[in-house]
């Protein structure tokens, strides 16, 4: 099993501010990698696939980068719609897994 | 539009067993793996299960095989998870969601919950 490690756990940020999320695969998963984020009693929404390919009416300020092990979502200019859980998601091999989700709250 | 619309999650005993289905509309459901994503209270996400858009190919978790069956009707756009045995550690909110190798998860239905409990 694909073991997928976030980081940090929990994110402080000011409105306006950048904010780097990790993602760390176990083993290569290529570009096969999902972020998505859920807020409180929400489904979760896919915001990026393919390490950086924004989903559909995903605003310019998510990007995610990376390949093979190591993964990054930033989100630029944090908005307070921004303010929640983010997952990244490895889809190259089975079983899917996620990682553990890292909580980004105002700071 | 795109709507997925969970059902049948409930209370029930440890060792009992539940039926829960997903009905789809807005897509072309038979071309489209399904994939089931549960969540503890309080926990992340952890998938539990895909079945592919013809029905013949499943996958699982582990600690759900043998337990639990995916399955779909494509001519109702509706899938289908039968959980048996269930246990305390089963109780979560489950997803059903759309699944595609080059996309993962696009669309989330907005949950059920399933609560194992005596």
């Amino acid at each position: 099993e694909i073991v997928m490690t976030q980081s940090p756990a929990t994110l402080s940020v000011s409105p306006g501010e950048r904010a780097t999320l990790s993602c760390r695969a176990s083993q290569s998963v290529s570009s096969n990698l999902a972020w998505y984020q859920q807020k409180p009693g929400q489904a979760p929404r896919l915001l990026i696939y393919g390490a950086s390919t924004r989903a559909t009416g995903i605003p310019a300020r998510f990007s995610g980068s990376g390949s093979g092990t190591e993964f990054t979502l930033t989100i630029t200019s944090l908005q307070s719609e921004d303010f929640a859980v983010y997952y990244c998601q490895q889809y190259y091999d089975w079983p899917l897994t996620f990682g553990g989700g890292t909580k980004v709250e105002i700071k | 539009e795109v709507q997925l619309l969970e059902s049948g999650g409930g209370l029930v005993q440890p060792g009992g067993s539940l039926r829960l289905s997903c009905a789809a509309s807005g897509f072309t459901f038979s071309s489209y793996a399904m994939s089931w994503v549960r969540q503890a209270p309080g926990r992340g996400l952890e998938w539990v299960s895909t079945v592919s858009g013809s029905g013949i190919n499943t996958y699982y978790t582990d600690s759900v095989k043998g337990r639990f069956t995916f399955s779909r009707d494509n001519s109702k756009n509706t899938v289908f998870l039968q959980m048996n045995s269930l246990r305390d550690e089963d109780t979560a909110v489950y997803y059903c969601a759309t699944y595609t190798s080059s996309s993962a998860s696009g669309y989330w239905g907005q949950g059920t919950l399933v609560t194992v409990s005596s």
